[in-house]
């Protein structure tokens, strides 16, 4: 089975400038998760998406921050502008639902580097 | 809101010698916790999960325990190894297939 897929592994850019990343979760996954994980914190949740409606966005910025996830399936997230705190991992996972207990699959992170 | 304590410094044992890591909560107890597992570069990886009416949970060399009274999960690795060395994560339930996560706990298996 394949796992979830993430790109681009690293990116570098400038504050200011504007960085997408993709997602691509396990088939048959119908939760999405996108995480920030900033060096030596846990992940922190910045949207939950089932199929492709939005269950939880609460600690997403929106002034900036965008994600979607058009037909249930692979999911974009986006930063527009980029500023310095932004540094860090985002980590996309992917569960079932088959219940209220799900085990969340993760994918290798976007390492993000703002200059 | 939900507040996670695990040792933010990291825990080095000797090869053989029995890891055991800490997770603390503050609020309401949730229905479940679960342990992640999390190498450099990489996302984490799920190990255990254990249930509010369960007081132990144990897989292979990998025990976990967890006190609703002491608002606490205790993850235990016996026999460690080297290849034990990673950052280890725990979950808590915050309902409808979300979790918070603390921030992980480095342990380093010294040969």
């Amino acid at each position: 089975e394949a796992g979830v897929a993430q790109s681009p592994r690293y990116k570098i850019i400038e504050k200011r400038q504007s960085v997408a990343f993709w997602c691509n979760p396990i088939s048959g996954h119908a939760t999405l998760y996108w995480y920030q994980q900033i060096l030596g914190q846990g992940p922190k949740l910045l949207i939950q998406f089932q199929n492709n409606g939005v269950v939880d966005d609460s600690q997403l910025p929106k002034d900036r921050f965008s994600a979607e996830r058009l037909k249930g399936v692979d999911s974009t997230l986006k930063i527009q502008p980029a500023k310095l705190e932004d540094s860090a991992v985002y980590l996309c996972a992917s569960a079932p639902s088959g219940g209220r207990v799900d085990t969340q699959y993760f994918g290798p992170g976007t390492r993000l580097t703002v200059l | 809101s939900q507040k996670i304590e695990q040792n933010s410094e990291a825990l080095n044992i000797q090869e053989g010698k029995t890891a055991t890591l800490t997770c603390n909560y503050t609020n309401y107890s949730p229905a479940y916790l679960q342990w992640y597992r999390q190498d450099p570069g990489r996302g984490p990886v799920f190990l255990l999960l254990i249930r509010e009416n369960e007081k132990e949970k144990r897989k292979e060399r990998l025990k976990v325990t967890f006190d609703t009274t002491l608002k606490q999960s205790l993850f235990h690795i016996t026999a460690s190894q080297p290849a034990d060395s990673a950052t280890y994560l725990c979950a808590l339930d915050m309902g409808y297939q979300k979790v918070t996560f603390g921030t992980g706990t480095k342990l380093q298996v010294i040969p």
